[in-house]
């Protein structure tokens, strides 16, 4: 059973850099999967952020794209993810998870089959 | 302001059908597949359907989704007081090259 676990601080101040990683257990980093993070406002709805592949391939989601690092560590079996120049906007539950990425027919199949219990970090000084 | 729109809310009585809609464009539900997550009240969201119409193991057969054109819909029959949650749909779109979900739909077993 795969499991995904979250780190980092809880509370970053504004304009600064928050910094999560995510512990993969029960499966390898470098399997046929991509890894992905997906953040969750106090009282609102999903927003992806974006994923990377064992190889070191990453998409990003085009509105937060000019702020976010996605990196993995194939060693530590762990990805991890920056978020630069923050604000309170981007306080929020932030999850880590595992995807099912393939092209069937030119139609692309992406999902979430696995996540992580999400962790809250909230921006304020 | 998501890229799929769902209602806010809906709700039913125990033993009940209801469905939740969501709409989209041509870029995302119209072109790629859709699928349906369920949020349990404190955790993390859970996939209910896959490739617009397909349960993944452990999912029962009361939950069916469907799609027509640049819209789709979850259907849950038989509703009981453990499907209250908050229910997602998600699709890739291709003109932001990612994948987008909606808005969210409270569901209420009355």
């Amino acid at each position: 059973q795969v499991q995904l676990q979250e780190s980092g601080p809880g509370l970053v101040k504004p304009s600064g850099t928050l910094s999560l990683t995510c512990a993969v257990s029960g499966g390898s980093i470098s399997s046929s999967n991509w890894w992905s993070w997906v953040r969750q406002p106090p009282g609102k709805g999903l927003e992806w952020i974006g994923e990377i592949y064992h190889s070191g391939s990453t998409n990003y989601n085009p509105s937060l794209k000019s702020r976010v690092t996605i990196s993995v560590d194939k060693s530590k079996n762990q990805f991890s993810l920056k978020l630069s120049s923050v604000t309170a906007a981007d306080t929020a539950v932030y999850y880590c998870a595992r995807a099912w990425k393939v092209v069937v027919a030119a139609t692309p199949i992406f999902f979430f089959d696995y996540w992580g219990q999400g962790t809250l970090v909230t921006v304020s000084s | 302001q998501s890229v799929l729109t769902q209602p806010p809310s809906a709700s039913g009585t125990p033993g009940q059908r209801v469905t939740i809609s969501c709409s989209g464009s041509s870029s995302n539900i119209g072109s790629n597949y859709v699928y349906w997550y369920q949020q349990l009240p404190g955790t993390a969201p859970k996939l209910l359907i896959y490739s617009n119409n397909q349960r993944p193991s452990g999912v029962p057969d009361r939950f069916s989704g469907s799609k027509s054109g640049t819209s789709a819909s979850l259907a849950i029959s038989g509703l009981r007081s453990e499907d209250e949650a908050d229910y997602y749909c998600a699709a890739w779109d291709d003109s932001l090259s990612g994948l987008v979900f909606g808005g969210g739909t409270k569901l209420t077993v009355l």
